[in-house]
């Protein structure tokens, strides 16, 4: 697609619940990350994928979160039994490089995750 | 790891300039990369240095001393629509970039 795309932008979830984020990043894009953005603060490094391969995971706070990236494309970041704590907005990112290229990350929208 | 320090909010006026400043300790050292984030929207990518000095890209310049562990970000001619926080990032490892915590610009008539 032209741009990242991430849905939904907004989910409401109750405690315990567990959620599944997507993103769809640029068509071609080597590189997939997951941020987490809490209000007011920088982008939070979570995990990153180069094609299927899970790359570095050491981002991810806890067993309860996990990402996947199948087919090189499309990713899924799932939070398990979730908790107030993990309200926060997700953000994906996708770089058509396998290393760190000048030209940065282009980011998504985000979802906004609020557990209730 | 990696430790990014940078102003947490800023004044300037329209059609000044303003040079924001970022300092960086990092185990590994892979480029610094300059984002601009307006309020509810996604961070855009402004720049990238990996080597020392300066690139300039319109109103926008970077600048980077490794040595120093230092970077600054200068914006001429500010215009209204660059009230924004603006986010040092640097890449240490092979891709993992860790962001600072941004610098919010307000500027002001």
């Amino acid at each position: 697609g032209a741009g990242v795309s991430q849905s939904p932008r907004y989910k409401v979830t109750k405690r315990g619940q567990d959620v599944a984020l997507r993103c769809d990043p640029i068509s071609g894009h080597v590189s997939l990350y997951w941020y987490r953005q809490a209000l007011g603060q920088g982008p939070e490094f979570l995990t990153y994928f180069n094609y299927e391969a899970q790359q570095d995971k050491s981002g991810l706070p806890n067993d309860r979160f996990s990402a996947e990236r199948p087919e090189g494309s499309i990713s899924t970041l799932t939070i398990q039994r979730t908790e107030q704590r993990d309200s926060a907005m997700y953000r994906c990112a996708s770089s058509p490089t396998a290393g760190v290229g000048d030209g940065g990350y282009t980011f998504g929208s985000g979802t906004r995750l609020t557990v209730v | 790891g990696q430790n990014i320090d940078q102003p947490t909010e800023m004044t300037a006026t329209e059609g000044a300039i303003v040079q924001i400043n970022c300092t960086y300790q990092t185990s590994g050292f892979n480029g610094l990369f300059w984002y601009q984030q307006h309020a509810g929207e996604a961070p855009t990518f402004l720049s990238y240095n990996v080597l020392d000095g300066l690139e300039e890209k319109g109103r926008f310049s970077s600048f980077l001393s490794r040595s120093k562990g230092y970077s600054y970000l200068l914006l001429k001619e500010l215009q209204m629509k660059d009230s924004a926080s603006y986010l040092c990032a640097v890449g240490g490892g092979y891709q993992k970039v860790t962001f600072g915590t941004g610098t919010k610009l307000q500027v002001i008539p």
